[in-house]
């Protein structure tokens, strides 16, 4: 079936080094989304990518949408402490349905 | 404007007993999935339902579990005779009028623990 892969599972940074998680599909999405889960809470929705090749900024936060439309980024430039959460892409399929990645973890180190 | 609402937050059920869950759409919402959570581990969807309607239940378990949406009243998400297997975070999100195409918006989610 169809898969939306979402690498790394954990990333470990120093507050103010960058953070990048990548997602890869292996069919033409109509559309990905974003999503920030904090430890214990519930996603939240970021961002929605629809157009080849878009990139869209919210602050520190920087989202690609590659020229294909399989594959994304989000990268975050000199994280915080309140970047901590998990991360979550989700892809829409030609059916309408999302179908998510696994999550990159952001990890401040102490 | 109240968003996406669940209850209960925490529930624990004992081997076998059921396990109902609820979700209030946003206000305006008519569309609800329904997506299981295990600790450390991503969402997998598991149904979505409008107004009266099972749309997609593809990853729903094809015994003890259902889901309804019923005219009045919130989603239910039912899971009977639990197994330690169910715990996990079930979440519930809703979408506008386009249906999958819009953003979802996601409730707090229901900690189901299983004894």
């Amino acid at each position: 079936g169809q898969q939306v892969m979402q690498i790394p599972q954990y990333q470990h940074v120093q507050e103010g080094e960058d953070f990048t998680t990548y997602c890869n599909s292996s069919t033409t999405l109509s559309n990905i989304q974003w999503y920030k889960q904090r430890p214990g809470g519930h996603p939240v929705f970021l961002i929605q990518l629809v157009k080849s090749g878009e990139v869209k900024k919210q602050k520190r936060l920087t989202f690609q949408f590659g020229e294909a439309k399989k594959n994304s980024s989000l990268h975050i430039t000199a994280t915080q402490t309140t970047d901590v959460g998990t991360y979550f892409c989700a892809g829409m399929d030609s059916n309408y349905q999302l179908i998510w990645g696994a999550g990159t973890k952001l990890i401040i180190k102490p | 404007n109240a968003g996406v609402m669940q209850n209960p937050r925490h529930l624990v059920r004992r081997r076998g007993q059921e396990a109902r869950l609820r979700c209030s759409p946003m206000k305006g919402h008519s569309h609800v999935y329904w997506y299981r959570q295990l600790p450390e581990e991503g969402l997998k969807f598991m149904v979505y339902l409008q107004k009266e309607n099972i749309i997609d239940e593809s990853g729903m378990p094809k015994e003890r579990f259902s889901a309804e949406f019923p005219k009045e009243g919130p989603s239910i998400l039912r899971i009977q005779q639990v197994v330690r297997g169910d715990s996990a975070a079930y979440f519930c999100a809703s979408s506008g009028w386009t249906g999958p195409t819009d953003t979802q918006y996601f409730g707090p989610g229901t900690r189901l623990t299983v004894l």
